[in-house]
């Protein structure tokens, strides 16, 4: 059974730093790794999808790797910005046809003006 | 293109009232799978439905809960009976391909509070 964990629960941050979110899971044999932020009472907003055969995805100031072998995936932020503070969640799918996703808890950010 | 619709956005009962969640998906995507987030939980999967097809309901309740997606209309939620327990935040995502291979698109959400 894959189980996905998200490092740290909570991170309070002030602006301008750049940082890492981290994600691991259990079961290697994954198909893709989404990204996803969630604003408080909102929906998933999707950052990034890293399909199982690559190893980064960057859009703008983000930076998604994943390394499957060692189970793991960081999402990484530049320059972060006080519009960053969200939920950010990690979604796994695994491979082997078809299988439902996996989400980690997520890891609460606070950019701090 | 609208995305995915979910309505209505908060939703109240009463103990024992039953609930519907609505839910269509993004133009062209067939594949519907609804999650329930409690609070300071993830989101946990429910229901993977293809149009007029039920295909993996394992992580729904098999009382009270039920799930469709008939050929015309969009894929309903409905639980019967709500109890305290059932207040959660309920998604519906829509995909392209089975899997979904291509990613999620995820809906606002439907917030049932039972009172």
């Amino acid at each position: 059974k894959q189980e996905v964990t998200q490092i740290p629960a909570a991170l309070s941050v002030p602006e301008g730093e750049n940082l890492v979110l981290n994600c691991s899971f259990t079961d290697s044999a994954i198909y893709n790794l989404q990204w996803f932020r969630q604003d408080p009472g909102k929906g998933l907003t999707s950052l990034l999808l890293i399909q199982s055969s690559q190893r980064e995805q960057t859009s703008g100031r983000l930076n998604a790797s994943l390394d499957k072998s060692s189970g793991r995936s960081t999402l990484y932020i530049a320059a972060s910005q006080p519009g960053d503070s969200a939920t950010y969640l990690c979604a796994v799918m695994n491979s082997g046809g078809y299988q439902k996703v996996t989400f980690g808890i997520g890891t609460k950010l606070q950019v701090i003006p | 293109n609208a995305g995915v619709m979910q309505n209505p956005r908060h939703l109240v009962r009463r103990r024992g009232q039953e609930a519907r969640l609505r839910c269509s998906p993004m133009k062209g995507h067939s594949h519907v799978y609804w999650y329930r987030q409690l609070p300071e939980e993830g989101l946990k999967f429910m229901v993977y439905l293809q149009k007029e097809n039920i295909i993996d309901e394992s992580g729904m309740p098999k009382e009270r809960f039920s799930a469709e997606f008939p050929k015309e209309g969009p894929s309903i939620l409905r639980i019967q009976q709500v109890v305290r327990g059932d207040s959660a935040a309920y998604f519906c995502a829509s995909s392209l391909v089975a899997g979904p291979v291509d990613g999620y698109t995820f809906g606002s959400g439907t917030r049932l509070t039972v009172v």
